[in-house]
């Protein structure tokens, strides 16, 4: 069973800049949910995506958008990058539509914007 | 507004000792908790989950108490081993429409002494 896995490991971009971080499923796994872990903060609920539509959003603005592919993998987009973006991005994946009780976490993408 | 809250930053225990850790909730529609840990480099990992029809859920060394009039949730781990050093993050199901969102706490490190 595969876990997890998101790319790129590390990234560094400039403000005003757009960046597509990915994420592949655990196998059997058909929903996503993104995740924002600031320094010192615990992780932050930006959305989920189930069977290819956002199933839930927080409290991020649009520039921040994602996507379901048919084999469950995601993306999230980020436009107009701007320092307070600076984070570790989480993708967390789940069983169900309702993203199931337990969600299994990949190890994050590092992003630095200066 | 912080819905989950864990007061401790870190906590530094003996190894072979009892390590308590806490966490508080503002919300009382939250009906599932769950215990996530962290290494650094690594996402997190789920560790225990508590339903709030239950008080008491336990699993090997790990037990996860909830007092749901105090909106209050401890994981306790007994004997603590150097292994359990980590980031623990408390973490509450948020049933917002279509989502079961996780909401996350700031997490406290542990730090196990040999």
């Amino acid at each position: 069973e595969t876990g997890v896995t998101q790319s790129p490991t590390h990234l560094i971009k400039t403000r005003g800049q757009q960046v597509t971080l990915r994420c592949s499923s655990q196998s059997g796994h058909n929903t996503v949910s993104w995740y924002q872990q600031a320094l010192g903060q615990g992780p932050q609920f930006i959305f989920q995506y189930y069977r290819e539509e956002e199933n839930g959003r927080g409290n991020f603005p649009p520039r921040f958008s994602g996507l379901q592919f048919p084999n469950y993998s995601s993306e999230l987009n980020v436009n107009a990058l701007e320092l307070d973006d600076s984070a570790l991005y989480l993708c967390a994946s789940s069983l169900g539509g309702q993203g199931g009780n337990e969600q299994f976490f990949g190890p994050g993408t590092r992003l630095t914007v200066l | 507004d912080q819905q989950v809250k864990q007061n401790s930053p870190s906590l530094r225990v003996q190894e072979g000792r009892i390590s308590i850790l806490n966490c508080d909730y503002t919300n009382s529609m939250f009906d599932y908790f769950l215990w996530y840990k962290k290494y650094p480099a690594e996402g997190p990992t789920f560790l225990i989950s508590i339903s709030s029809i239950k008080d008491k859920n336990e699993d090997g060394r790990f037990t996860v108490f909830l007092n749901k009039s105090a909106k209050h949730l401890s994981l306790h781990i007994v004997p603590s081993q150097p292994g359990d050093s980590a980031v623990y993050f408390c973490a509450a199901i948020g049933y917002g429409g279509a989502t079961n969102k996780l909401i996350f706490g700031t997490g406290t490190l542990l730090a196990v002494q040999p």
